[in-house]
């Protein structure tokens, strides 16, 4: 099964409103990576959190990691039509490898 | 930033063909490289990694002989889609990571399309 596991699977929200996402996983990891995917397009890395960081801020984004219960959220605050996308978190262990969660399909409404 | 250039961004072939798709590192060197396999309202699954120079490693359950990788070169992969048939048609990317980097940066995909 994924590594990592998301959601809600689908959020609608209004322009201006926050969104949080929730990721969680199974195994260790060296480190929590969010990625955004427009439609049909390739991912863009967002933000990358440590195993020994408990939160991160980029902009108008703020993921969390609790190791302890396997999870970490991302939180857009502010939200604008642009940020319309799917997100995906992903977990790196060791030997480089990512395993990517099933992704939230966010939709900001004007 | 570093950028990860993918060609083509869609193909469509005939059953029976053979398809490659590049996956260039632009301005940074990848010993290593990934491969990523998207099914429609999916999330990636990793097929291969890439090894400048050797052999690459398959994921459990990917077949070598279909999906054939070639990493010639420290800026160059390739994915060649073997005999294709059309549960083959799926969205390949690729990533790659530049020394000391945060993160990996990815291709902009191919949609492959199997008649």
């Amino acid at each position: 099964s994924q590594q990592g596991e998301e959601d809600p699977q689908a959020l609608s929200i209004q322009e201006g409103e926050n969104a949080t996402m929730n990721c969680s996983y199974k195994t260790s990891i060296n480190n929590l990576q969010w990625y955004r995917q427009n439609s049909g397009r390739g991912l863009v890395h967002l933000i990358l959190i440590r195993s020994n960081e408990r939160e991160k801020h980029s902009g108008r984004l703020r993921v969390t990691l609790d190791t302890s219960k396997k999870s970490s959220s991302l939180l857009i605050t502010a939200s604008r039509a642009a940020d319309t996308a799917s997100y995906f978190c992903a977990t790196e262990t060791s030997g480089s490898r990512l395993t990517f969660g099933e992704g939230t399909q966010l939709t900001v409404n004007p | 930033g570093a950028v990860v250039s993918q060609h083509p961004s869609w193909v469509i072939c005939k059953s029976g063909t053979s398809v490659k798709i590049e996956c260039r590192s632009l301005d940074f060197q990848a010993t290593t490289m990934f491969w990523y396999r998207q099914f429609p309202k999916q999330s990636l699954m990793l097929m291969a990694t890439s090894n400048e120079g050797s052999k690459a490693t398959y994921e459990q359950g990917v077949e070598k002989d279909k999906f054939l990788i070639n990493h010639a070169s420290l800026t160059l992969s390739t994915l060649t889609v073997t005999s294709a048939h059309p549960e083959d048609s799926s969205f390949y990317i690729c990533s790659a990571s530049p020394q000391g980097a945060h993160g990996y940066t990815f291709g902009s995909g191919t949609r492959l399309t199997v008649v």
